[in-house]
């Protein structure tokens, strides 16, 4: 069975300081994986995908970056945090990626910047 | 704007009780859709799938899509406290099958 691990469990930051969190998906090779960030209450935003090693696209502009260093880790990370960066940051993988593609997420990491 | 809004925003059932969430797409290109739920604290977790008009079921969950008016629905039967949640409608595209966008959300609460 595939099991999504994603680290910290919670952060509290300063404005301005660095960010990485991390995802990793055991029990799957070459899953495709997603990152997505949810304010308090509110609906997901998907933020960045990747279909495979070293390769991540882009879907929204957040002053976020994204990598995969290796094939079953997925790491979002930023030099400088802003406020609007609070929220819960969540992880999902999916097997193939076609318009039919199910994606299972993670338990998320819950994020505050002060 | 919101391509994908869900109705209503809050909803509140007796245990036992049959709720009923809505979700429609503004934009034609989505063709697939699904039903995501999230306990509080928690990442969702997908319930079902429905890529073809008409009804779906599974156990209590029964969803309905119409296409023509890029409508879907998701019918709880016999709610229970435990289907206290949040919920929301996912949809994509057939050519953009990576990205998935959300519905706006409706919180349903099923009072014991």
């Amino acid at each position: 069975a595939q099991t999504i691990h994603q680290w910290p469990v919670a952060e509290i930051k300063a404005v301005g300081s660095p960010l990485s969190l991390g995802c990793t998906i055991k029990g799957k090779s070459s899953p495709n994986l997603y990152w997505y960030w949810q304010a308090t209450g509110g609906t997901l935003q998907q933020l960045f995908y990747s279909i495979t090693v070293g390769q991540v696209e882009s879907v929204v502009q957040l002053n976020l970056s994204a990598s995969r260093p290796k094939d079953d880790q997925f790491i979002l990370s930023t030099e400088k945090l802003l406020l609007s960066h609070s929220g819960f940051y969540l992880c999902a993988w999916s097997l193939w990626g076609g318009g039919q593609d199910t994606q299972y997420f993670g338990p998320g990491t819950r994020l505050l910047v002060l | 704007q919101q391509k994908v809004q869900q109705s209503p925003e809050s909803l509140s059932v007796p245990e036992g009780g049959m709720a009923s969430l809505n979700c429609t797409s503004s934009d034609r290109n989505f063709q697939y859709f699904w039903w995501y739920r999230q306990h509080s604290g928690e990442g969702p977790k997908a319930l079902m799938s429905i890529f073809s008009d008409g009804d779906k079921k599974e156990g209590r969950f029964t969803a309905h899509l119409n296409k023509a008016s890029l409508h879907v629905s998701l019918h709880i039967r016999d709610s229970q406290p435990s289907d206290s949640a949040l919920y929301f409608c996912a949809v994509s595209a057939g050519n953009m099958g990576y990205k998935l966008t959300f519905g706006t959300g409706t919180s349903l609460l099923v009072d014991p």
